[in-house]
């Protein structure tokens, strides 16, 4: 069972790049979101989506970018990396409309040097 | 603004004690509150609690959910250095999930 993949479990980037992290999802959850975590300040939602097509602003929009082609997909862009971004990112899926569980990718360490 | 407010930010132990972890939230269109355990990478699951007053259990981890007073503990007894992590407590609105900064547990032997 894949559940929640997320791709690169690292990267270094240098300020200005830019790139894309993947996050695949096989339980044909409708709901994905993008979370970022820094020491000391728990889970903050960046994006989310509740199905293809769709996708909203969370807490800490600013300086990335969501698209949701397909139910399974739902990647991340950082258009110009800065190292304010530099974070551990996660990206988890659910059901929509049920009181269910979110299950997490196992992160991507991203370092903006 | 919504918010979710975890207390203590951190605590220290040792083996044998009972802890009490609190989370406080004010959100709108609330929909269920989870909490989660976080060890060295994903969080993951422990409880969800959707109506007030009805106690979750897993062996030695407990949690209870107050609509009215608007908060949630999650108790746990007889610690084991295995219960070391971070705890997260998390609100499920409508189309999101927002969590708290969580609580740090650490049980010494």
């Amino acid at each position: 069972n894949a559940g929640v993949t997320q791709t690169p479990k690292f990267q270094v980037l240098k300020t200005g790049q830019s790139m894309t992290l993947q996050c695949a999802q096989d339980m044909n959850h409708e709901y994905m979101s993008w979370y970022r975590q820094d020491p000391g300040m728990g889970l903050r939602l960046i994006h989310y989506s509740v199905g293809a097509g769709i996708t909203d602003q969370g807490e800490v929009p600013n300086g990335y970018n969501v698209s949701r082609s397909t139910t399974e997909d739902f990647p991340l862009r950082l258009l110009s990396a800065a190292p304010s971004q530099t974070s551990v990112y996660f990206c988890a899926s659910s059901y929509v409309g049920r009181s269910t569980e979110a299950f997490f990718g196992q992160g991507t360490r991203l370092t903006v040097v | 603004e919504d918010k979710v407010v975890q207390s203590p930010l951190s605590l220290v132990v040792h083996e044998g004690d009972t802890v009490t972890l609190n989370c406080s939230y004010e959100v709108t269109n609330f929909r269920s509150l989870l909490w989660y355990k976080q060890e060295k990478k994903a969080p993951t699951f422990l409880f969800m609690l959707t109506s007030s007053g009805i106690e979750k259990k897993s062996g030695r981890l407990s949690s209870i959910l107050d609509k009215k007073e608007l908060f949630s503990i999650l108790n746990i007894t007889a610690t084991q250095t295995g219960d070391s992590a971070v705890y997260l407590c998390a609100v499920r609105r409508s189309n999101d999930m927002r969590f708290g900064a969580g609580t740090r547990l650490t049980v010494k032997p």
